[in-house]
């Protein structure tokens, strides 16, 4: 069965700080793997995706990390801010025939304080 | 561009009533998705589909829910009968068919049953 573990559960840090969450994955064929961010009742929102042959990928203040070999993902967040308190949710899709099928991961609730 | 459509926004109902949730993918966007989202959980893939086939119901509970796209375009999700657990946020979401597209999500419906 595919699966997406993420941790921590939930990270409270303080305005300014960086801070890194991790996705371990146990999903075949892999495909790509992507982390979103969800504020409070909205949908997911995508903020990168990376494929097999993609060990980083930055996105202004955001940059993810893949290691294909080990299945763990890293999603680092530098210099936060307020506006960062969201839940981030990492997908991993597995290939489907001509279908990409996606598993979601529980998410890291992060809350920045000022 | 408008986004996904989604209705109702919020439905209250009491166990054992059926209940049916509408989205308007955007548009080209060729697959469709409905996912349950349970409070303080990831998203939960109930159902994708490919134009008007299925590519992917392995998560849905077949003996209450249902999900039909019948032209292709826009989808329903029906629950009957309801149960309490089944309380949760239904978001639909659609993207171009292929490994890198984005999903766009919709704002989801906010399910209470009692």
């Amino acid at each position: 069965k595919n699966q997406v573990e993420q941790s921590p559960q939930s990270l409270i840090i303080l305005e300014g700080k960086n801070c890194t969450l991790q996705c371990n994955y146990t999903v075949s064929p892999f495909s790509n793997l992507r982390w979103y961010k969800q504020d409070t009742g909205r949908g997911p929102v995508s903020l990168t995706i990376m494929t097999f042959s993609e060990n980083t990928k930055s996105n202004g203040r955001y940059t993810a990390t893949l290691d294909a070999d080990t299945k763990q993902s890293s999603l680092h967040i530098t210099a936060s801010q307020l506006s960062d308190s969201a839940s981030y949710i990492c997908v991993v899709s597995a290939r489907k025939g001509g279908s990409y099928i996606p598993t979601f991961g529980r998410g890291t609730s992060l809350i920045v304080h000022p | 561009e408008a986004g996904v459509a989604q209705s109702p926004r919020y439905k209250i109902i009491e166990k054992r009533q059926s209940v049916a949730f509408w989205c308007n993918p955007i548009s080209g966007h060729a697959t469709l998705y409905w996912y349950q989202q349970i409070l303080g959980q990831g998203p939960k893939l109930l159902i994708q589909f490919q134009n008007n086939g299925v590519v992917d119901d392995s998560q849905l509970p077949k003996d209450r829910f249902s999900a039909e796209r019948l032209k292709g375009v826009d989808s329903t999700l029906k629950i009957q009968p309801a149960k309490l657990e089944d309380s949760a946020v239904y978001l639909c979401a659609s993207s171009f068919p292929g490994q890198v597209n984005e999903q766009y999500f919709g704002p989801g419906t906010r399910l209470t049953v009692t």
